[in-house]
């Protein structure tokens, strides 16, 4: 089963507002990170936060975790055409050898 | 630069015929993985392998087998047994400490096999 749910599916904004997704996942994590993929390419590891962080940020990307509401928001700042793509979240659970993807959320900026 | 990379980056299989993905990673990684994407289903794994001459199936193994006779190296191949092999397949490694992914995974840029 999915361990990480994305919402939501699919996000369309013009350049320069703030994009916001959202992560929910069911069980106690390890870390939770953030992917980013472009059409027909690899995914990108973009942010990695761990289960005893509340918040981080790297460029324009801000990540915040709420452990209690087994949650995670992924804030991208003034988007860019550029950052057109698909957003994954991955999650690091205990006891387990692999990540579990979730479905991604599809995001569209227009100029 | 360091990297990992897949090859071919289009196949295309006819019925009834094996084919062999190529993953290679110069990155020192211990653990490599085999995801297949579907359009709408996200990644599902396939195989991984944390150690040479060692790997696991994952959750969609049937159909496929893998080798890791080499630390560099992962290949997949798609037997005729998968009746629906036609999708986007992504290789990837990390180093391992701790837990499944402490520095993230790094993807190689995937191979997309279709059926003809």
């Amino acid at each position: 089963s999915q361990q990480g749910e994305e919402d939501p599916q699919a996000l369309s904004i013009q350049e320069g507002e703030n994009a916001t997704m959202n992560c929910s996942y069911k069980t106690s994590i390890n870390n939770l990170q953030w992917y980013r993929q472009n059409s027909g390419r690899g995914l990108v590891h973009l942010i990695l936060i761990r289960s005893n962080e509340r918040e981080k940020h790297s460029g324009r990307l801000r990540v915040t975790l709420d452990t209690s509401k087994k949650s995670s928001s992924l804030l991208i700042t003034a988007s860019r055409a550029a950052d057109t793509a698909s957003y994954f979240c991955a999650t690091d659970v205990p006891g387990y050898s692999t990540l579990t993807f979730g479905k991604g959320t599809m995001l569209l900026v227009s100029p | 630069d360091g990297g990992i990379t897949q090859s071919p980056k289009y196949l295309f299989r006819k019925e009834g015929q094996n084919v062999t993905l190529s993953c290679e990673q110069n990155l020192n990684h211990d653990a490599m993985y085999w995801y297949r994407q579907d359009p709408g289903q996200g990644l599902r794994l396939i195989y991984y392998s944390q150690i040479v001459n060692d790997f696991q199936k994952g959750d969609i193994a049937e159909g496929y087998s893998v080798s890791r006779e080499k630390k560099e190296s992962f290949p997949l191949t798609v037997t005729s047994a998968q009746k629906n092999p036609t999708a986007f397949y992504l290789c990837a490694s990390t180093l391992l400490w701790g837990g499944a992914s402490e520095y993230g995974y790094t993807f190689g840029s995937g191979t997309r096999l279709t059926v003809v």
